[in-house]
């Protein structure tokens, strides 16, 4: 079974520009999550999906972020403008539905960000 | 503020010491409780969760980890460890009625020495 995939790995970028991230969930999984992991803390939810609709953003910085999932499999995150304090590495991950019983989050390798 | 705390940001042990990290969360109610790893260069990745039935649950590679409800902890112990535990270990909590999102703690740095 492939796992959580994402891109790119690596993004630099300046103050002021913008960047999108992508990342496609493991095939059947309906529940999808943003996570943003700064250097030193643990991963700190942005967003969660459950197939193309949003469970909870209260997270999300929404006057610079933005994510999608319009056909309730791959999802997109946007960060317009960047700021310094957004380097950070940008997780992915994904769980089956969440009217199972039991479950756990898949996460793919991360896509790190750095702002100048 | 709700949280989940783990005491130590880096932790050294030689190779067949034992292991115990700690974990505590401040959320009341039923919780669901996770250890995640990361090794170097790779992707977070389950050791062991527990949802019910008996608080002391068996994960991946010998790991194991202890549910005490009254202290609301949930530390991660290995009797013996090796070299390729050398990661960072992360411990998460599912608070009631948050829709399986997962707070995290800060991680615990890891270095086995051979």
């Amino acid at each position: 079974e492939a796992g959580v995939a994402q891109s790119p790995r690596y993004k630099i970028i300046e103050k002021r520009q913008s960047v999108a991230f992508w990342c496609n969930p493991i095939s059947g999984h309906a529940t999808l999550y943003w996570y943003q992991q700064i250097l030193g803390q643990g991963p700190k939810l942005l967003i969660q999906f459950q197939n193309n609709g949003v469970v909870d953003d209260s997270q999300l910085p929404k006057d610079r972020f933005s994510a999608e999932r319009l056909k309730g499999v791959d999802s997109t995150l946007k960060i317009q403008p960047a700021k310094l304090e957004d380097s950070a590495v940008y997780l992915c991950a994904s769980s089956r539905s969440l009217r199972d019983g039991d479950y756990e989050q898949y996460f793919g390798p991360g896509t790190r960000l750095t702002v100048t | 503020a709700q949280s989940v705390s783990q005491h130590n940001h880096h932790v050294i042990l030689s190779e067949a010491a034992s292991l115990e990290l700690g974990c505590n969360y401040s959320y009341g109610g039923t919780v669901n409780l996770f250890w995640y790893v990361q090794y170097p260069g790779q992707h977070l990745q389950l050791l062991l969760k527990y949802f019910s039935g008996d608080p002391l649950v068996k994960g991946i590679k010998g790991f194991e980890a202890e549910f005490i409800k009254s202290k609301f902890s949930f530390n991660l112990r290995k009797p013996s460890v090796q070299w390729s535990d050398t990661a960072e270990y992360f411990c998460a909590v599912n608070a009631p009625g948050s829709a399986r999102q997962l707070t995290f703690g800060s991680g615990t740095q890891l270095t086995v020495l051979p």
